[in-house]
């Protein structure tokens, strides 16, 4: 299993351009989440979904949007870059059963808006 | 919404000694705590985790203990070793209206371990 992939691993963005991140996984799992990672920081969360075709917000959603139209894939959206979402995007999935909970995470993807 | 606070935000200490992080959370309703570690440069992974009904789990040379009346929990690594050194992340699922699938990190400790 390739567990959680995610690419790009870098991208430089302009101010006012729009991309997507891709998440994949293969293992399975019905969660799935997005999280950012600011410089020194802690992990917030930004959406997250419990199957195809539900998704919700998380602490921070502002500026970004997420769709879960398969189990395998978690796109999230920036449709217009600002500085202020410069940071490390995480995505991961969630295992269920068996008493754990375990997130699997992917290995990232720094994302710099200029 | 849950709110976790993380203490301290760095932490050095002597290979060998102890380390303990601590963590509260505010939602009473939460009932799963994990801790995940993050090396430089790499992504977090689970390393120990605790369930509200348990008020204390080991696992080799780390441990994690839960006050439910307090809402606080913390980790414990004994003889800590450089390969200890990373960013640890204690985390809380909160438990209301269907927010049951939420992980509420908190904002981590810098943990470094002097040989």
């Amino acid at each position: 299993n390739a567990g959680v992939t995610q690419t790009p691993k870098f991208r430089i963005l302009k101010i006012g351009q729009s991309m997507t991140l891709q998440c994949t996984q293969d293992m399975n799992h019905n969660y799935m989440y997005w999280y950012r990672q600011d410089p020194g920081m802690g992990l917030k969360l930004i959406y997250y979904s419990v199957g195809a075709g539900i998704t919700d917000k998380g602490e921070v959603p502002n500026g970004y949007n997420v769709s879960r139209s398969t189990t395998e894939d978690f796109p999230l959206r920036l449709e217009l870059a600002a500085p202020s979402q410069t940071s490390v995007y995480f995505c991961a999935s969630r295992h269920t059963g068996g008493g754990g909970e375990k997130l699997f995470f992917g290995s990232g993807t720094q994302l710099s808006v200029l | 919404g849950e709110n976790v606070e993380q203490h301290p935000s760095t932490l050095s200490v002597q290979e060998g000694d102890s380390a303990v992080i601590k963590c509260t959370y505010s939602d009473s309703a939460s009932n799963y705590f994990p801790w995940y570690k993050q090396e430089l440069g790499k992504r977090p992974q689970l390393i120990i985790d605790i369930r509200s009904n348990v008020g204390e789990k080991k696992d080799q040379r780390i441990a994690v203990t839960l006050n439910k009346t307090a809402k606080h929990f913390s980790l414990h690594i004994t003889e800590t070793q450089p390969e200890d050194s990373a960013v640890y992340f204690c985390a809380a699922t909160p438990n209301y209206g269907g927010a049951t699938n939420k992980l509420i990190f908190g904002t981590g400790t810098l943990l470094a371990v002097q040989p």
